[in-house]
């Protein structure tokens, strides 16, 4: 099964809005809303910070918002801010294997 | 508080055998699969394997399957993943995480353990 696509990295200043992509196929992204994004800062575990393409856990900040269109799914982050500098996965349910992560988008914050 | 908390950091050599283990506190252990994944030095996440220890039912990742063997122990609350012979593409940081309830997510992340194989 294949890895989901994102592009390996990204960028924008403090106060900016941004997003990050996370393509699949109709066999994982495209067939469930079951797509969820993970901030991995460098030495430490990942961390959930949407679940099921749009929910939000209960501590993550609301800067933080999730969508899909497809075969696609995609991070926002409004306001950035230098904290929100980390790894961005995404993950998706896919059926019988069941879960297939995306390769990784390194967000910097300039 | 749920927390996953698992074992040290191990360096073994090409060959040799190794389980390492990943504690579940502060929920019902039994109730949540438990998840395994990979992560080699520099790369990404990778789906390895998933345990529901309420009646250790197994999924395997394709390219994990055969490769690795999940399970737990449910009198103590702990998962387990176990080499038989180690390579030295074996070297990476692995995670446990719990599923969420009724989805999923991975909620809870272990700290993780760090292997090294090396001659």
């Amino acid at each position: 099964q294949s890895a989901l696509t994102q592009p390996a990295s990204v960028s924008g200043s403090p106060g900016q809005s941004i997003t990050i992509s996370c393509t699949g196929t109709s066999s994982d992204v495209g067939s469930y809303n079951l797509v969820s994004w993970y901030q991995q800062h460098p030495g430490k575990a990942p961390k959930l910070m949407i679940y099921e393409g749009s929910k939000r856990p209960s501590g993550v900040s609301n800067r933080f918002s999730g969508s899909k269109s497809g075969n696609t799914a995609s991070l926002t982050i409004s306001g950035l801010q230098a904290e929100d500098e980390a790894d961005y996965y995404c993950c998706s349910y896919a059926g019988s294997s069941p879960w297939v992560f995306g390769g990784g988008t390194k967000l910097t914050v300039l | 508080e749920v927390q996953l908390v698992q074992s040290g950091a191990e360096v073994k050599k090409p060959g040799e055998s190794l389980k390492i283990s990943c504690k579940g506190s502060g929920y019902s252990f039994t109730s949540y699969w438990i998840g395994w994944v990979r992560q080699m030095p520099g790369k990404g996440l990778e789906w390895m394997g998933i345990i529901y220890p309420g009646d250790s039912d197994t999924r395997y990742s394709p390219s994990f399957q055969g490769q690795v063997t999940i399970s737990a122990d449910k009198s103590i609350s702990t998962a387990y993943l176990q080499w038989s012979s180690l390579k030295a593409s074996d070297t990476a940081m692995y995670y446990c995480a719990r599923r969420g309830y009724e989805g999923y997510e991975l909620d809870y992340w272990g700290q993780g353990t760090l292997v090294t194989v090396s001659s």
